[in-house]
Order: structure tokens, then C-alpha cells, then sequence
């Protein structure tokens, strides 16, 4: 199975501060069909996961431009410029190039 | 709208089999895939297979001797089979559409105690 490293585990930031999330994965994730299935969700407490990203860079229906996705091959990064209070919760990227679809261990994000 | 449910027993007994339905408002489960996920105590996540628009299935190696997902589409339904759980099953689960990941429950804590 494809292994997600998602760092760091533990993310504490101030509001209004910028912060990154970095998943690097076992393999490319770059599919044959040229996309790259590679996803950002947050989890906010009590709360099912929610898609921020969706192939790298697109942003989800409805999720607010602050959130910005990027990388290729086997290195990607989520981005928030300017961290709000509902931004707070676990982070987790999740591939889907490769069978079977796997996640990676999950970054809180607190407040400091 | 797009709405997912998911309704089960919130506790289940070792060895016995643990099943779960999701039920689907705003989307015909006949287009796209449907799928389910859990989340285990801690952060961890885990893919554990879906069901096409046409009946077919994908499963995790992990479960695939014990996973079956099924559907009734006059329902707009479709369950999740996992049998002889141990004390490792426990776990949230939630049902999603599979391959956007946009829509998902609100998720269903299963415990598996004796």
C-alpha cells in the first residue's frame, strides 16, 4: 500500500498566521490517465471530514480561498494564509491513484 | 441537496457481524460510486471499499475477506457488511461519495465489546 507521511502531527498557530502541512507519499502519485489523485480533508472536532482540495490544487466547493494546494509526484503541501479560528481540527491528505485509497496519520492544527 | 446518512448498532459483540446502511437524499445512488471509511480511535483513517452505480465492488485487501457492500437502490440504500469483528473494528464510520469525497455522513461510533 501506498504510505502518506504527513508532517508535522502537531501544528500550533496564532490567528492570522500562515502555516504549511506536508504529505510526502511512498510512491508517485501521478496516475496513468495524467491526473493526480491527491486530496486535503479537515476534521473538525465532532465533525465529518470535509474536502478542502481535490487534485493537488482545486479547491472544494464552498471552501474558502485562504486553503491552497500544491506538489507533484511523490511531495505535496496544504497551505492556509491567515489561519481562522474555524480552521481548527486534524488535517489529513488522502491518495487515490493507487489501490487501495490510503490516508495519512492526520495534523492537528490548535491554537498557540 | 446531497445527504448521507448512516444508521447501525452503536455496539456489537466479538465475532459477530457488524452492519451499517447508509441512506442517500438528493443523488440516485445508481451514478457514481459509494463508498465507506472509518476512523479508528486516535487519527488513524482507513479506506474500506465502495460500491459502483452498477453493483460492482472494490474492497481493501486488508478486510476483503470480511467486507461486503451491497445496496438496494429502491431505497437508495446501500449497507456495509464487516464480519467477525474484534475489539480492533472499534471505530467511527462514515459513508461517502466515493472518488469526489465531497458528500459524507455524519458518521456512526461502533464499539465492539463483550
Amino acid at each position: 500500500d501506498v504510505v502518506l507521511t504527513q508532517t508535522p502531527s502537531i501544528l500550533s498557530a496564532t490567528i492570522g498566521q500562515s502555516v504549511s502541512i506536508s504529505c510526502r507519499s511512498s510512491q508517485s502519485l501521478l496516475d496513468s490517465d495524467g491526473n493526480t489523485y491527491l486530496y486535503w480533508f479537515l476534521q473538525r472536532p465532532g465533525q465529518s471530514p470535509q474536502r478542502l482540495i481535490y487534485l493537488v490544487s482545486n479547491l472544494g466547493s464552498g471552501v474558502p480561498n485562504r486553503f491552497s494546494g500544491s506538489g507533484s509526484g511523490t511531495d505535496f503541501t496544504l497551505k492556509i494564509s491567515g489561519v481562522e479560528a474555524e480552521d481548527l481540527g486534524v488535517y489529513y491528505c488522502m491518495q487515490a491513484t493507487h489501490a487501495p485509497r490510503t490516508f495519512g496519520g492526520g495534523t492537528k492544527l490548535e491554537l498557540k | 441537496e446531497v445527504q448521507l446518512q448512516e444508521s447501525g448498532p452503536g455496539l456489537v459483540k466479538p465475532s459477530q457481524s457488524l452492519s451499517l446502511t447508509c441512506s442517500v437524499t438528493g443523488y440516485s445512488i445508481t451514478s457514481n460510486y459509494w463508498g465507506w471509511i472509518r476512523k479508528f480511535p486516535g487519527n488513524k483513517m482507513e479506506w474500506m471499499g465502495y460500491i459502483s452505480y452498477s453493483g460492482s465492488t472494490s474492497y481493501n485487501p486488508s478486510l476483503k475477506s470480511r467486507i461486503s457492500i451491497t445496496r438496494d437502490t429502491s431505497k437508495n440504500q446501500f449497507f456495509l457488511q464487516l464480519n467477525s469483528v474484534t475489539t480492533e473494528d472499534t471505530a467511527t464510520y462514515y459513508c461517502a461519495r466515493e472518488g469526489y469525497f465531497d458528500y459524507w455522513g455524519q458518521g456512526v461510533m461502533v464499539t465492539v465489546s463483550s
